[in-house]
């Protein structure tokens, strides 16, 4: 059972657009949502991390928006740029426990 | 800060082998996980360590997989016998505490191949 929805399985982005990564939860009980993003070959790094006391997070040209209600939250790459090119990974992690459940992932390609 | 090293990069062996992989954490790093990720696939965790005890190992294979922190530092993870659809890549990762958002640091990982 996948604890994390995640699509669009793969995405390809013209330089300079907006790169939407889409996630869904049905647990309640988590309460930290980040986003790993994944070179070829290497492991996972932390990209950007929301709790769901807020709405949006931003770091430089990435943006977390989170939909409490809806269970849903989003990453928003601005101004995508080919060393963009990767793939994304939401995760979540529920209360009293660092342990991620993470999404399928999300190959992105950026075209110059 | 030196990141979290791996061994070996890369592994083949048959069905019913047995295979260990090695995990060096970030240095004072009290929180050690291994997780499996099969291609195209998002990570999926195999065991949790605080220190050198087990936290989670609810998703571990217990009848063929088995892990150890000796000592709070190092840590390995044994498969066997090993099934072809164990087959992916085996990534280590630590964390500086146990506590919800303390960010994950993970390695490069080690591909195992089972033919």
């Amino acid at each position: 059972q996948q604890q994390v929805k995640q699509s669009p399985q793969s995405l390809i982005v013209q330089k300079g657009g907006i790169s939407i990564i889409n996630c869904a939860y049905e647990n309640t009980a988590f309460d930290y949502f980040p986003w790993y993003q994944q070179f070829p070959g290497k492991g996972p790094a932390l990209l950007i991390a929301i709790r769901p006391d807020v709405s949006e997070k931003k770091e430089g040209r990435f943006t977390i928006s989170f939909n409490k209600s809806a269970k849903q939250f989003s990453l928003h790459i601005m101004d995508s740029q080919p060393g963009d090119s990767a793939t994304y990974f939401c995760a979540a992690s529920r209360s009293g426990a660092n342990n991620l459940f993470f999404g399928t992932g999300t190959r992105l390609t950026v075209i110059p | 800060e030196a990141g979290v090293a791996q061994s070996p990069r890369y592994k083949i062996i048959e069905k019913r082998q047995s295979v260990a992989f090695w995990c060096n954490p970030i240095s004072g790093h009290a929180t050690l996980y291994w997780y499996q990720q099969i291609l195209g696939q998002g990570p999926k965790l195999l065991i949790q360590f605080q220190n050198n005890g087990v936290v989670d190992d609810s998703q571990l294979p217990k009848d063929r997989f088995s892990a150890e922190r000796l000592k709070g530092v190092d840590s390995t993870l044994k498969i066997q016998p090993a099934k072809l659809e164990d087959s992916a890549v085996y990534l280590c990762a630590s964390s500086l505490m146990s506590a919800v958002g303390s960010p994950l640091h993970f390695g490069n990982g080690t591909r195992l191949t089972v033919t």
